[in-house]
């Protein structure tokens, strides 16, 4: 099945620095990438996702790049503020629609400080 | 998207005691649903596929005896935790995938077991 492994385990930054979190995956018949971010004792929540027929994609300060033949994708956070600081997933999933199962990496712990 | 309701936010129950966690989508036609728990600090582990109107798909080393999966609507699925012990305390999570493969996750249930 699908391995997805995430690095770092845990990230700080400063404030107003960028942050940066990478993935990568095993099958490369995984078409879809979320990232998820989750607060403690929360439900995660999508920040952004990309597909596999884009290599980049981007949300205001939230950027995502997708290399299919390195099989690895990327978070990229600028200008973090300390509301950023929580916990990190990235995800790949195989197939379409209702019948996708994602497969989540180990998680960043992001924490931005003053 | 899809809103999803999970219910209770916490139990605590003794020790041989079985509870019951409820995931329900509100404004999306569930036919699949997914188990995930997680432990603290820990990432997001697939339990089981809960599939509308037959039995559930459960993942390598998850006991199918222990965990019940239910999923008898298009609208609602049960997780039951039977004759639970300490270890089997965690965060119990579900997620409603959509036709866009973009998941839904509810709120998160955390079963301490005592």
């Amino acid at each position: 099945g699908e391995n997805v492994e995430q690095h770092p385990s845990t990230l700080s930054v400063q404030e107003g620095d960028s942050a940066v979190i990478k993935c990568t995956y095993s099958d490369s018949a995984s078409n879809y990438f979320p990232w998820y971010k989750q607060e403690l004792g929360k439900r995660p929540q999508l920040i952004i996702d990309i597909r596999s027929n884009v290599g980049e994609k981007k949300d205001q300060r939230i950027a995502v790049t997708l290399n299919k033949t390195a099989k690895h994708f990327s978070l990229h956070i600028t200008e973090t503020q300390p509301e950023d600081s929580a916990v990190y997933f990235c995800a790949a999933s195989i197939g379409t629609g209702t019948a996708s199962k994602l497969t989540f990496g180990t998680g960043t712990r992001l924490q931005v400080t003053l | 998207g899809a809103v999803v309701s999970q219910h209770p936010s916490w139990v605590i129950c003794k020790s041989g005691t079985s509870v019951k966690i409820e995931c329900r989508s509100l404004d999306f036609q569930a036919t699949t649903m997914f188990w995930y728990r997680q432990f603290p600090k820990q990432s997001l582990m697939l339990m089981a596929t809960s599939n509308e109107g037959s039995k559930a798909t459960y993942e390598q080393g998850v006991e199918k005896d222990k965990f019940l999966i239910n999923h008898a609507s298009l609208t609602l699925s049960t997780l039951t935790v039977t004759s639970a012990h300490p270890e089997d305390s965690s965060f119990y999570i579900c997620s409603v995938p959509t036709d866009n493969t973009e998941a839904f996750f509810g709120q998160g249930t955390r079963l301490t077991v005592v």
